[in-house]
């Protein structure tokens, strides 16, 4: 089984300044998709990022980017110029690409989250 | 809809009591998915629904935890005799395909069991 450890469970970040959030994972699959999601308090979980492991370049929107080094399970993501509005909970998820899990693949399974906040 | 809306938002009940929450997903949205967060956790998956197979059940913890969806639309997710540890946040989300390029989360449903 897979598993996401995410070993910040609070960080805060000055307002215009860079944070990285850090994220490992355990698979034994070699084609898998990973996501940061943002969890306001609203609570709705929004998709930040993505990345396809088969993928070398790493995935970039806007302010935020992520760092994925396959070899070593790694996946954090770099939030530049910090704004107030993202102060939230981020969470790290993993799932397989389906090629040996069959039927499984569609689940994510996630980790237990970082609460960043961004000091004005 | 445009998004992904569940109800209610909260919802406090006695212990022993059953409950019904309500997940309505993007129309379209063949994919949709049950996840379960308590606090200071991630989330949890529960249950799968895709179209009009039947649906994957793996995650649910219990015989008291049930879902269903009809018409391949709206669920609803069923838990009878609630117990306190049945307290978290439970969100739905949808997704055009099986996986997807991401899903597409609700609010959720802030459950307290007293």
């Amino acid at each position: 089984a897979q598993t996401v450890t995410q070993s910040q469970p609070e960080m805060s970040v000055q307002e215009a300044e860079t944070v990285t959030l850090s994220c490992t994972y355990d698979t034994s699959e070699s084609d898998y998709y990973l996501f940061w999601y943002k969890q306001p308090p609203s609570r709705q979980m929004i998709l930040v990022i993505r990345q396809e492991a088969y993928k070398q370049q790493n995935a970039t929107e806007n302010r935020f980017s992520v760092n994925f080094q396959k070899a070593a399970k790694s996946f954090s993501l770099k939030i530049s110029d910090s704004q107030l509005g993202d102060a939230a909970m981020y969470f790290c998820a993993y799932r397989s690409a389906g090629l040996s899990s069959g039927a499984g693949s569609y689940q994510l399974t996630f980790g237990k989250g970082t609460k960043l906040s961004v000091i004005p | 809809g445009a998004g992904v809306s569940q109800s209610p938002s909260n919802k406090v009940t006695e212990k022993g009591k059953d409950v019904e929450l309500r997940c309505d997903p993007i129309s379209g949205h063949t994919a949709l998915y049950w996840y379960r967060q308590s606090l200071g956790q991630g989330l949890e998956f529960l249950i799968y629904f895709q179209g009009n197979s039947a649906p994957d059940k793996s995650g649910l913890p219990s015989d008291r935890f049930s879902a269903e969806r009809t018409g391949g639309s709206v669920s609803t997710l069923t838990i009878q005799r609630t117990q306190q540890e049945d307290s978290a946040v439970y969100l739905c989300a949808s997704s055009l395909r099986r996986g997807g390029n991401g899903y597409t989360f609700g609010s959720g449903t802030r459950l307290t069991v007293v």
